[in-house]
């Protein structure tokens, strides 16, 4: 079936510094999304992308859906101590709604 | 609007008891889903349903039961627990308008151990 995997496994910043993660897939996805999950909570969306080379912002997040459809990144600009959390990438299953979810990026930022 | 709710946020079961695990969203979303995230990993699609009466099964959907006799509502019930079911569930929801603009909102989590 579908996975996704995600690279890096874990990072550790320092504050300040800008951050890059990328999610790929052996197939195509037609919808990305990437949310984060801090400890305690579940995942909250952060950026949905829809189209082949679309890039989005959300404030000092940005996100690109890649040209292949079989990848996609998102980059933090700036890091702060709030960052700290698990990045993940998903995006449905072909033609159907069950969602397929990355491993996760584990994002720590040291002050 | 609470958006999506979980209850309990924690439970510690004993092998062979049984539980539900409720769920519920006041967005009117016509989708829900029920995953569960093992340590250190990613979430894992168990049951999910496209509206009141209709269920189907994610990736994982071995142990568990579940039902959908209203729009809000979508309970996950374990029949006969077992330590491999220790977890964190989530609930999630979603329009499901049939449009790539499709998301999902997140409940908080229940933190379940069977020991």
């Amino acid at each position: 079936g579908q996975q996704l995997n995600q690279s890096p496994q874990s990072m550790f910043i320092q504050e300040g510094e800008d951050v890059s993660m990328n999610c790929t897939s052996s197939s195509i996805f037609n919808t990305w999304l990437w949310y984060k999950q801090e400890p305690g909570e579940g995942p909250v969306l952060l950026i949905a992308l829809y189209k082949a080379g679309e890039l989005t912002s959300n404030g000092r997040l940005t996100a690109q859906f890649g040209i292949t459809r079989k990848d996609s990144f998102l980059n933090i600009s700036a890091s702060i101590p709030s960052d700290v959390g698990i990045y993940f990438c998903a995006g449905p299953n072909s033609g159907t709604y069950k969602y397929i979810f990355g491993t996760g990026t584990r994002l720590k930022v040291l002050a | 609007n609470a958006g999506v709710t979980q209850t309990p946020k924690f439970r510690i079961l004993k092998i062979g008891q049984s539980m539900t695990l409720q769920c519920a969203q006041d967005m009117n979303h016509n989708y829900m889903y029920w995953y569960r995230q093992d340590p250190g990993m990613g979430l894992k699609l168990i049951y999910y349903s496209v509206g009141a009466g209709i269920t189907d099964k994610g990736e994982v959907p071995n142990g568990y039961n579940v039902s959908r006799s209203t729009t809000e509502d979508f309970p996950l019930r374990l029949e006969l627990a077992a330590p491999s079911q220790t977890s964190v569930y989530f609930c999630a929801s979603s329009y499901g308008t049939g449009s790539s603009t499709d998301t999902q909102y997140f409940g908080p989590g229940t933190r379940l151990t069977v020991l």
